[in-house]
C-alpha cells in the first residue's frame, strides 16, 4: 500500500505570496492531520480533517488554512507568506480518526520564504 | 495544559543499550507514541504505549508509566543507522492531534 504523498517536495516563495500544498493519505485512512516542523519549535499542530470538516485547530493564524475532499485527500493553504512561514509541512492519515489511532506521515513540502 | 519534556541529545556507541526518557503532563490520557525521524525525511511510527509496562518490538522496547507520567524508549544493539531524532508525542484529551516533544537528537559513533 503506497504511504502519504505531498506534493510538492519543495517551495521557494516570497514575502507576500500564497502557497498550497497537497497531501493524499493512504488509501483508506479517512483522517488527515497537517503539522508545521521548525528548527525553533519543534512539530506543532495546524488542523486536523476528517469527512471533510475541521475536527481540531492549533494555535496559528487564520492565514493557515485547509480542506479536505471527498476522496480525503487535503490541501492546506497560506496566505500573505512570511519569512517565518518557512518551515517543513508534514501531512500525516490515521485510518479511523480514532484519537488513540497511529498517525503515518508523509514526507513533507519544505517551504522557504524569501 | 500540555507539555512534554526529552532531553535534547544523547550520545551512544554502537553496539551499546540507550534509554531515551519522556515526561508528559496532558489534559486527558490516550497514550504515548514513539517516532523516529531521520534528518531530512518524515517521522516513523515507532511505538504506542495505553497501558503501563514495557512493550517489546525487536530492538526497540517502549515503556509507560501513566502514574508518574513518564515513558522511556529503549533502544538495544544500537547501530549506525539508529543515529536519528527521537519524538514522544501524545494526543490531549478527546482530540485527534498530537503534542510532541523537542525530540532527542540520538547520535551512535562506532
Amino acid at each position: 500500500k503506497a504511504g502519504v504523498t505531498q506534493t510538492p517536495r519543495y517551495l521557494i516563495k516570497t514575502r507576500g505570496q500564497q502557497v498550497t500544498l497537497s497531501c493524499s493519505p493512504i488509501s483508506g485512512h479517512r483522517s488527515v492531520s497537517w503539522y508545521q516542523q521548525t528548527p525553533g519549535q519543534g512539530l506543532q499542530f495546524l488542523f486536523e480533517y476528517f469527512s471533510e470538516t475541521q475536527r481540531n485547530k492549533g494555535n496559528f493564524p487564520g492565514r493557515f488554512s485547509g480542506r479536505q475532499f471527498s476522496n480525503s485527500r487535503s490541501e492546506m493553504n497560506v496566505s500573505t507568506l512570511e519569512l517565518g512561514d518557512s518551515a517543513l509541512y508534514l501531512c500525516a492519515s490515521s485510518l479511523t480518526g480514532e484519537v488513540t489511532d497511529t498517525q503515518y506521515f508523509g514526507p513533507g513540502t519544505r517551504l522557504t520564504v524569501l | 495544559g500540555q507539555n512534554i519534556d526529552q532531553p535534547t541529545e544523547m550520545t551512544a556507541t554502537e553496539g551499546a543499550i540507550v534509554q531515551i526518557n519522556c515526561t508528559y503532563q496532558t489534559s486527558g490520557f490516550n497514550g504515548l507514541f514513539w517516532y523516529q525521524q531521520h534528518a531530512g525525511e518524515a517521522p516513523t511510527f515507532l511505538s504506542y504505549n495505553v497501558l503501563d509496562g514495557l512493550e517489546e518490538k525487536g530492538r526497540f522496547s517502549s515503556f509507560l508509566s501513566r502514574s508518574k507520567g513518564y515513558s522511556y524508549l529503549l533502544l538495544k544493539e544500537l547501530q549506525m543507522k539508529d543515529s536519528a531524532s527521537y519524538l514522544c508525542a501524545a494526543p490531549p484529551g478527546g482530540y485527534n492531534k498530537l503534542i510532541f516533544g523537542a525530540g532527542t537528537r540520538l547520535a551512535v559513533h562506532p
